[in-house]
């Protein structure tokens, strides 16, 4: 599964608590992306990251904070979670071709 | 903008059935199309992209650029065919990002 871990695979936690989600690779890859997936919406891009310290917004990003300080960590954080943050927070690489991607297996956030 | 719009939310055929799950897109510039597979329990996976023309576990997708669409298409179905499919959309300038469609549930009923 492309060595795409992310943790924690559940969560809950209560509204205006900070939470911090990590995806972790062994991929190498210089690309990674941090999603959100909610019914009737598909898959949103949050942020992304490009290398290290070079991160970018995507179209979901108010909310949300990115850092990028090793190849292989990037990590997602809510700074005051809200009940609309409720999701499945997904992690992806880049793959072998441009614009391929690969899958983390999820996070399950639930906001009270 | 980009946007790819799967305009079914389920998709519900027998066993043995063709399957057509459709995707349509807006995009100005030349695209680069895919379509993702999320089977239960299992995570978001690449099932086939337009560029390398190929049949992935006997489905086929061709990129009509006059009707801006990349439906998925399988002319008999399986019961291991049911779960959620994704389209996505990237091309030249847009940084290596991908636009998913809102997905389309495809169950197959024995």
């Amino acid at each position: 599964d492309a060595g795409i871990t992310q943790s924690p695979r559940h969560k809950v936690t209560e509204t205006g608590t900070p939470v911090t989600l990590r995806c972790h690779q062994t991929e190498n890859h210089r690309y990674m992306y941090w999603y959100r997936q909610d019914p009737g919406h598909g898959l949103r891009l949050i942020h992304y990251s490009y290398g290290v310290k070079d991160t970018d917004k995507g179209e979901v990003s108010d909310g949300y904070s990115v850092s990028r300080s090793k190849t292989e960590d990037f990590l997602l954080t809510l700074e005051s979670a809200t009940s609309s943050q409720t999701s499945v927070y997904f992690c992806a690489i880049g793959g072998q071709y441009p614009n391929e991607q690969f899958f983390g297996p999820g996070t399950r956030l639930t906001v009270l | 903008a980009q946007r790819v719009t799967q305009p079914e939310k389920l998709l519900s055929v027998f066993k043995g059935a063709p399957v057509e799950l459709k995707c349509n897109y807006s995009y100005s510039g030349s695209p680069e199309l895919f379509w993702y597979v999320q089977y239960s329990r299992q995570r978001l996976q690449l099932l086939l992209r337009h560029i390398s023309r190929e049949s992935i576990k006997g489905f086929t997708a061709d990129l009509n650029k006059g009707e801006t669409s990349f439906h998925l298409k399988k002319p008999f179905a399986q019961e291991e065919d049911s779960a959620m499919y994704y389209c996505a959309l990237s091309g030249v300038g847009y940084g290596n990002k991908l636009v998913f469609g809102a997905g389309t549930i495809l169950r197959v009923k024995s």
